[in-house]
């Protein structure tokens, strides 16, 4: 089984941009999550999607935002992109539904966002 | 509120040595607690988890943790190190209350491997 494929790998963009980055999750999986990792900061949460819906968000601006579609896949986008958004940014998929706190969460290789 | 703290950011071990890496958790209600792996350019791998069943957890690559709940702990240990164990680890926790509270994460501990 396929794991979870994040693309692009690596971006390069500059201040003031906007960026999407897209997220396969594994093959049944239903939630995807959002993460950012930096070295001053290390892992934080961003968001959650089940179902097409947003159920819980981390403490980030609302310049952070991400969709889910019909086949799971999840996208994110940072619009008005700033130096300190540059990160590595990791999306995890589990199989979801209530409980979901013992759900494993598999993660992907992540992209790599550097903002110049 | 949960959170998670792993004291030093840095372990370094003889290769052969035993492996002790500490996490030490916050959490109001039964905790779900998570140590991950990530090696360079890669993303998170999960060693082991514990839900509240067994105390002493088993993972991959010959790494175990004990959930200890007198001491808020739930430390990863591997008796006899290899070089391939060299990378960053992760403890991290959710709780059981439901909805989808991601993951909290400690700040990691980069593993050194001396030969």
């Amino acid at each position: 089984k396929a794991g979870v494929t994040q693309t692009p790998r690596y971006l390069i963009k500059t201040r003031g941009q906007q960026v999407t980055l897209s997220c396969s999750p594994i093959s049944g999986h239903r939630s995807v999550s959002w993460y950012q990792q930096t070295p001053g900061q290390g892992l934080q949460f961003l968001f959650e999607y089940f179902s097409e819906t947003q159920r819980n968000k981390g403490n980030f601006p609302g310049r952070f935002s991400g969709r889910q579609f019909s086949n799971s896949r999840s996208e994110m986008n940072v619009s008005t992109l700033e130096l300190g958004d540059s990160a590595l940014y990791l999306c995890a998929s589990s199989l979801g539904g209530f409980l979901v706190a013992k759900n494993i969460q598999y993660f992907g290789a992540g992209t790599r966002l550097s903002v110049l | 509120a949960q959170s998670v703290t792993q004291l030093g950011s840095h372990v370094s071990v003889s290769e052969g040595a035993l492996v002790l890496l500490r996490c030490n958790y916050s959490s109001s209600v039964p905790p779900y607690l998570f140590w991950y792996v990530q090696y360079p350019n890669q993303g998170l791998q999960l060693l082991l988890k514990y839900t509240s069943a067994a105390t002493l957890v088993k993972g991959i690559n010959g790494f175990e943790a004990e959930f200890k709940k007198s001491e808020t702990s739930f430390h990863l240990t591997k008796p006899s190190a290899h070089m391939s164990d060299a990378a960053e680890y992760f403890c991290a926790v959710s709780y059981s209350g439901g909805g989808a509270d991601g993951l909290t994460f400690g700040k990691g501990t980069h593993l050194i491997i001396q030969p």
